[in-house]
């Protein structure tokens, strides 16, 4: 069954440092997001993503984060000058559509830590 | 945020028995729910879903039950097997689009 993958699996990055997530979505899928959970906190929602446009986003998703798919296979998660606070898993989904009928398929994650 | 919330972080079951995992949202204007499995170092895995206007959803050993007026959805798993041991995660949308709310989650352990 096709996957979604994410590298790396765990990355470990300084304060004010840039931090550039990366995503394989799902090949014949359509729209792409981000998820990030905090340790101890609920999964939430960062940003959809179709067409080469941002959808949807939330509060969480700030100037500090962008979302890129550079070519016809990669989505990435950006964070320009990443805080202690960014420390968290960041999921990737895709989806061939924007309906919860087409439920999302999740990638492993990848585990940001920042010191 | 405690739009949707799982007030139980946990749950063991017997194998064979059944296991009934809880979730309560707040805001009616959900109108998608869907349960979401969670091995470690893995990602969230789809496991059912229910649209609002139905009130029970099956798919093998997994049934969904809504309760609109109570605001209440539960997962059924019968019969419970070790392989189900992980974390559950309840999730609701608006317009049933993918722009999900989770709940914390319930860390399921079904014991041989």
């Amino acid at each position: 069954e096709p996957e979604v993958t994410q590298t790396p699996s765990h990355q470990v990055t300084q304060m004010g440092q840039e931090v550039i997530l990366r995503c394989v979505p799902i090949s014949n899928h359509l729209y792409f997001y981000w998820y990030r959970q905090i340790l101890g906190q609920k999964v939430e929602f960062l940003v959809s993503f179709y067409n080469n446009e941002i959808s949807e986003k939330s509060e969480i998703f700030d100037d500090q984060f962008s979302v890129e798919r550079p070519d016809g296979s990669n989505f990435t998660l950006k964070i320009r000058s990443t805080k202690l606070e960014d420390s968290a898993m960041y999921f990737c989904a895709s989806s061939p559509r924007d309906r919860a009928r087409s439920p999302l398929h999740f990638g492993n994650g990848t585990r940001l830590t920042v010191t | 945020d405690q739009q949707v919330k799982q007030n139980s972080p946990s749950l063991s079951v017997q194998e064979g028995r059944i296991s009934i995992l809880n979730c309560d949202y707040t805001n009616s204007m959900f109108d998608y729910f869907l349960w979401y499995k969670k091995y470690p170092a893995e990602g969230p895995t789809f496991l059912i879903s229910i649209s609002s206007i139905k009130d029970k959803n099956e798919d093998g050993r997994f049934t969904v039950f809504l309760n609109k007026s109570a605001k209440h959805l539960s997962l059924h798993i019968v019969p419970s097997q070790p392989g189900d041991s992980a974390v559950y995660f309840c999730a609701a949308s608006f317009n049933a689009g993918n722009m999900l709310t989770f709940g914390g989650g319930t860390r399921l352990m079904v014991k041989p």
